[in-house]
Protein backbone atom coordinates (compact mmCIF):
# COMPACT_ATOMS: atom_id res chain seq x y z
CA UNK A 1 0.00 0.00 0.00
CA UNK A 2 0.93 3.68 -0.58
CA UNK A 3 2.23 5.41 2.27
CA UNK A 4 3.91 9.30 2.68
CA UNK A 5 5.79 10.28 5.68
CA UNK A 6 6.42 14.05 7.00
CA UNK A 7 8.91 15.04 9.81
CA UNK A 8 9.02 16.22 12.23
CA UNK A 9 5.30 16.91 13.64
CA UNK A 10 6.08 20.08 15.53
CA UNK A 11 9.28 22.46 15.05
CA UNK A 12 10.57 25.44 16.43
CA UNK A 13 13.09 27.41 14.70
CA UNK A 14 14.95 30.82 15.91
CA UNK A 15 15.06 33.62 13.20
CA UNK A 16 17.81 33.40 10.77
CA UNK A 17 18.22 29.37 11.89
CA UNK A 18 18.00 26.78 8.54
CA UNK A 19 15.48 24.68 7.56
CA UNK A 20 14.88 20.99 6.56
CA UNK A 21 11.64 19.32 6.15
CA UNK A 22 11.51 16.19 4.49
CA UNK A 23 9.18 13.67 2.66
CA UNK A 24 9.14 10.31 1.15
CA UNK A 25 6.47 8.18 -0.45
CA UNK A 26 6.45 4.23 -0.45
CA UNK A 27 4.56 2.22 -2.66
CA UNK A 28 4.76 3.74 -5.77
CA UNK A 29 6.87 5.21 -8.65
CA UNK A 30 7.37 8.46 -9.75
CA UNK A 31 4.79 10.29 -8.05
CA UNK A 32 3.95 14.10 -8.02
CA UNK A 33 5.28 15.46 -5.40
CA UNK A 34 3.97 18.66 -3.40
CA UNK A 35 4.78 21.16 -1.06
CA UNK A 36 2.03 23.41 0.55
CA UNK A 37 2.01 25.57 3.25
CA UNK A 38 -1.16 26.82 5.36
CA UNK A 39 -0.79 29.85 7.82
CA UNK A 40 -3.38 30.00 10.85
CA UNK A 41 -6.90 30.60 9.64
CA UNK A 42 -5.78 30.08 6.02
CA UNK A 43 -6.34 28.16 2.92
CA UNK A 44 -3.31 25.60 1.73
CA UNK A 45 -1.16 27.46 -0.23
CA UNK A 46 1.04 25.23 -3.22
CA UNK A 47 4.74 26.18 -2.73
CA UNK A 48 6.34 23.71 -4.87
CA UNK A 49 5.64 20.54 -7.06
CA UNK A 50 7.85 18.15 -8.72
CA UNK A 51 6.99 15.67 -11.55
CA UNK A 52 10.43 13.98 -11.41
CA UNK A 53 13.08 13.76 -10.20
CA UNK A 54 15.40 16.88 -10.09
CA UNK A 55 12.11 18.65 -11.52
CA UNK A 56 10.73 21.55 -9.25
CA UNK A 57 8.33 24.32 -10.09
CA UNK A 58 8.04 27.13 -7.99
CA UNK A 59 4.35 28.96 -7.77
CA UNK A 60 5.22 31.41 -4.67
CA UNK A 61 8.54 34.03 -4.99
CA UNK A 62 9.86 33.09 -1.28
CA UNK A 63 12.63 32.15 1.55
CA UNK A 64 12.11 28.45 0.74
CA UNK A 65 13.64 25.90 -1.75
CA UNK A 66 12.44 22.45 -2.93
CA UNK A 67 14.80 19.94 -4.11
CA UNK A 68 13.83 15.93 -5.31
CA UNK A 69 17.09 14.23 -4.83
CA UNK A 70 15.33 10.72 -5.12
CA UNK A 71 12.21 9.65 -6.95
CA UNK A 72 10.12 9.07 -3.44
CA UNK A 73 11.93 11.83 -1.48
CA UNK A 74 11.00 15.74 -1.60
CA UNK A 75 12.86 18.25 0.55
CA UNK A 76 11.43 21.36 1.90
CA UNK A 77 14.64 23.76 2.74
CA UNK A 78 15.27 27.18 3.39
CA UNK A 79 19.03 29.05 4.42
CA UNK A 80 17.74 31.75 6.93
CA UNK A 81 13.78 31.40 8.31
CA UNK A 82 12.08 34.43 8.36
CA UNK A 83 8.62 34.94 11.17
CA UNK A 84 5.97 34.76 8.25
CA UNK A 85 7.79 31.59 7.12
CA UNK A 86 5.54 29.84 10.74
CA UNK A 87 2.60 27.89 9.45
CA UNK A 88 1.71 24.38 8.72
CA UNK A 89 3.43 22.70 6.01
CA UNK A 90 1.63 19.42 4.54
CA UNK A 91 3.50 17.28 1.60
CA UNK A 92 1.56 15.39 -0.66
CA UNK A 93 1.35 13.41 -3.73
CA UNK A 94 -0.37 12.01 -6.79
CA UNK A 95 -0.39 9.37 -9.92
CA UNK A 96 -2.42 9.86 -12.64
CA UNK A 97 -6.04 10.56 -12.35
CA UNK A 98 -6.03 9.05 -8.88
CA UNK A 99 -6.84 11.59 -5.93
CA UNK A 100 -3.89 13.69 -3.68
CA UNK A 101 -2.79 11.94 -0.39
CA UNK A 102 -1.76 14.64 2.49
CA UNK A 103 1.26 13.71 5.20
CA UNK A 104 0.58 14.71 8.17
CA UNK A 105 1.91 17.85 8.20
CA UNK A 106 4.50 19.49 10.26
CA UNK A 107 3.48 22.82 12.39
CA UNK A 108 6.75 25.41 11.91
CA UNK A 109 6.98 27.99 14.63
CA UNK A 110 9.35 30.53 14.12
CA UNK A 111 10.41 32.62 17.02
CA UNK B 1 -7.28 26.53 -15.11
CA UNK B 2 -10.69 26.28 -13.55
CA UNK B 3 -11.78 27.62 -10.32
CA UNK B 4 -13.49 26.70 -7.14
CA UNK B 5 -16.35 29.05 -5.17
CA UNK B 6 -17.65 28.10 -1.92
CA UNK B 7 -19.59 29.17 0.78
CA UNK B 8 -16.84 29.78 3.87
CA UNK B 9 -19.18 28.30 6.71
CA UNK B 10 -21.83 26.19 7.10
CA UNK B 11 -23.57 24.87 10.01
CA UNK B 12 -25.39 21.36 10.58
CA UNK B 13 -27.51 19.43 13.56
CA UNK B 14 -26.37 16.43 14.28
CA UNK B 15 -27.98 13.42 12.43
CA UNK B 16 -29.03 15.66 9.68
CA UNK B 17 -27.93 15.98 6.54
CA UNK B 18 -24.99 18.29 5.43
CA UNK B 19 -25.26 19.79 1.90
CA UNK B 20 -21.77 21.46 0.61
CA UNK B 21 -22.29 23.53 -2.53
CA UNK B 22 -19.13 24.67 -4.82
CA UNK B 23 -19.53 26.56 -8.29
CA UNK B 24 -16.80 25.29 -10.60
CA UNK B 25 -18.32 26.72 -13.46
CA UNK B 26 -15.18 27.11 -15.65
CA UNK B 27 -14.27 23.36 -15.69
CA UNK B 28 -12.79 21.76 -17.98
CA UNK B 29 -14.34 18.65 -20.05
CA UNK B 30 -11.44 16.19 -18.70
CA UNK B 31 -11.06 17.57 -15.22
CA UNK B 32 -12.29 15.82 -11.89
CA UNK B 33 -14.10 16.88 -9.24
CA UNK B 34 -12.22 16.22 -5.68
CA UNK B 35 -13.44 17.00 -2.71
CA UNK B 36 -11.48 16.75 0.47
CA UNK B 37 -11.87 17.66 4.48
CA UNK B 38 -9.28 19.01 6.85
CA UNK B 39 -9.98 18.40 10.39
CA UNK B 40 -8.03 21.11 13.08
CA UNK B 41 -3.83 20.51 12.58
CA UNK B 42 -3.77 17.05 10.62
CA UNK B 43 -3.00 16.86 6.46
CA UNK B 44 -6.61 17.05 3.94
CA UNK B 45 -8.61 13.73 4.01
CA UNK B 46 -9.94 12.59 0.95
CA UNK B 47 -13.74 12.09 0.77
CA UNK B 48 -14.92 11.24 -3.15
CA UNK B 49 -14.44 12.29 -7.00
CA UNK B 50 -16.11 12.65 -10.10
CA UNK B 51 -16.29 13.59 -13.68
CA UNK B 52 -19.79 13.28 -14.15
CA UNK B 53 -22.07 11.00 -12.69
CA UNK B 54 -22.77 10.99 -9.37
CA UNK B 55 -21.01 8.79 -6.96
CA UNK B 56 -21.85 7.62 -3.44
CA UNK B 57 -19.24 6.05 -1.08
CA UNK B 58 -18.77 5.08 2.53
CA UNK B 59 -18.41 8.24 3.61
CA UNK B 60 -20.58 10.57 1.63
CA UNK B 61 -22.45 11.25 -2.10
CA UNK B 62 -21.22 13.67 -4.91
CA UNK B 63 -24.03 15.51 -7.04
CA UNK B 64 -22.70 16.82 -9.99
CA UNK B 65 -25.00 19.02 -12.02
CA UNK B 66 -25.26 17.97 -15.92
CA UNK B 67 -23.58 21.08 -17.06
CA UNK B 68 -20.67 20.39 -14.36
CA UNK B 69 -20.90 23.72 -13.42
CA UNK B 70 -21.14 22.96 -9.72
CA UNK B 71 -21.35 20.10 -7.41
CA UNK B 72 -22.79 19.26 -4.06
CA UNK B 73 -21.03 17.01 -1.40
CA UNK B 74 -23.85 15.23 0.74
CA UNK B 75 -23.21 13.69 4.18
CA UNK B 76 -26.19 12.00 4.83
CA UNK B 77 -26.14 11.32 8.81
CA UNK B 78 -23.53 14.14 10.09
CA UNK B 79 -21.66 13.66 13.22
CA UNK B 80 -20.09 15.73 15.79
CA UNK B 81 -16.58 14.48 14.35
CA UNK B 82 -17.48 15.59 10.53
CA UNK B 83 -16.95 18.59 11.88
CA UNK B 84 -13.60 19.97 9.42
CA UNK B 85 -13.30 22.17 6.43
CA UNK B 86 -14.10 20.86 3.58
CA UNK B 87 -12.28 21.67 0.00
CA UNK B 88 -13.58 21.04 -3.36
CA UNK B 89 -10.98 21.17 -5.55
CA UNK B 90 -10.32 20.30 -10.19
CA UNK B 91 -7.41 19.03 -11.43
CA UNK B 92 -5.49 21.59 -13.56
CA UNK B 93 -2.37 22.00 -15.23
CA UNK B 94 -0.50 21.47 -18.43
CA UNK B 95 1.33 18.29 -19.22
CA UNK B 96 -0.33 15.55 -17.16
CA UNK B 97 1.80 17.86 -14.13
CA UNK B 98 -1.54 17.82 -12.11
CA UNK B 99 -2.08 20.27 -9.87
CA UNK B 100 -4.54 20.49 -7.02
CA UNK B 101 -5.75 24.38 -6.45
CA UNK B 102 -7.03 24.71 -3.07
CA UNK B 103 -9.53 27.78 -2.01
CA UNK B 104 -10.57 28.46 1.57
CA UNK B 105 -12.55 26.01 1.57
CA UNK B 106 -16.52 25.30 3.38
CA UNK B 107 -15.99 25.73 7.26
CA UNK B 108 -18.50 22.74 8.80
CA UNK B 109 -19.51 23.10 12.37
CA UNK B 110 -22.21 20.24 13.32
CA UNK B 111 -23.40 20.78 16.75
CA UNK B 112 -25.64 18.59 18.84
Amino acid sequence: SQTIHQWPATLVQPVGSPLSLECTVEGTSNPNLYWYRQAAGRGLQLLFYSVGIGQISSEVPQNLSASRPQDRQFILSSKKLLLSDSGFYLCAWSVDTYGYTFGSGTRLTVV
Amino acid sequence: DAKTTQPPSMDCAEGRAANLPCNHSTISGNEYVYWYRQIHSQGPQYIIHGLKNNETNEMASLIITEDRKSSTLILPHATLRDTAVYYCIVRVGPGGSYIPTFGRGTSLIVHP
